[in-house]
């Protein structure tokens, strides 16, 4: 069955920095994956959508790389600020248009 | 914001009870979810539809079914609830354009079985 991992432990850093989130996916190979963004009592939020021939997409502050050799994507929130404060979620697609979800990465931004 | 409501926001219900949960579109988009999310569990599947009458199961389905009759609404019922089906449940919509399209989330159903 699938299989998608990302860090269980909230990563606190420090404003202006990077913040770096790992997804990590097994046992297939989606035809593309997808970034959210969750705050609390709120349903998740579109962010990134990278496809499988892609290699890296930015959007502003955000890059997603996408490395199906190693089954990871990373997703970086550069100069990261205190509203960046969320907790990110990674969603490879398979089969059928259904949409699994990664448990979530929590970012704490601090000031 | 994409058209998509839940109702209701919030519900106590009593275990044993029948319990549906309602998500609404007006974007007229194929393809609809239920989630549930649970903490140290994320967003897990329950059942999807790709069209009208058209569902299928997700990875946490029993005790729960679905229905769609029309393209705008996607139902959610518990037949008979249990404790272990409190939880804060998500509906999403996206539509299929070739390489793969975004997913909007409704605000959410907090539903409580005491």
């Amino acid at each position: 069955s699938q299989k998608i991992e990302q860090n269980s432990e909230a990563l606190n850093i420090q404003e202006g920095k990077t913040a770096t989130l790992t997804c990590n996916y097994t046992n297939y190979s989606p035809a593309y994956l997808q970034w959210y963004r969750q705050d609390p009592g709120r349903g998740p939020v579109f962010l990134l959508l990278i496809r499988e021939n892609e290699k890296e997409k930015r959007k502003e502050r955000l890059k997603v790389t996408f490395d199906t050799t190693l089954k990871q994507s990373l997703f970086h929130i550069t100069a990261s600020q205190p509203a960046d404060s969320a907790t990110y979620l990674c969603a490879p697609r398979y089969g059928n248009n259904r949409l699994a979800f990664g448990k979530g990465n929590q970012v704490v931004v601090i000031p | 914001d994409a058209g998509i409501t839940q109702s209701p926001r919030h519900k106590v219900t009593e275990t044993g009870t029948p319990v549906t949960l309602r998500c609404h579109q007006t974007e007229n988009h194929r393809y609809m979810y239920w989630y549930r999310q649970d903490p140290g569990h994320g967003l897990r599947l329950i059942h999807y539809s790709y069209g009208v009458k058209d569902t299928d199961k997700g990875e946490v389905s029993d005790g729960y079914s679905v229905s769609r009759s029309k393209t705008e609404d996607f139902l959610l019922t518990l037949e008979s609830a249990t404790s272990s089906q409190t939880s804060v449940y998500f509906c999403a919509i996206s539509e299929s354009r070739g390489q793969g399209t975004e997913a909007f989330f409704g605000q959410g159903t907090r539903l409580t079985v005491v």
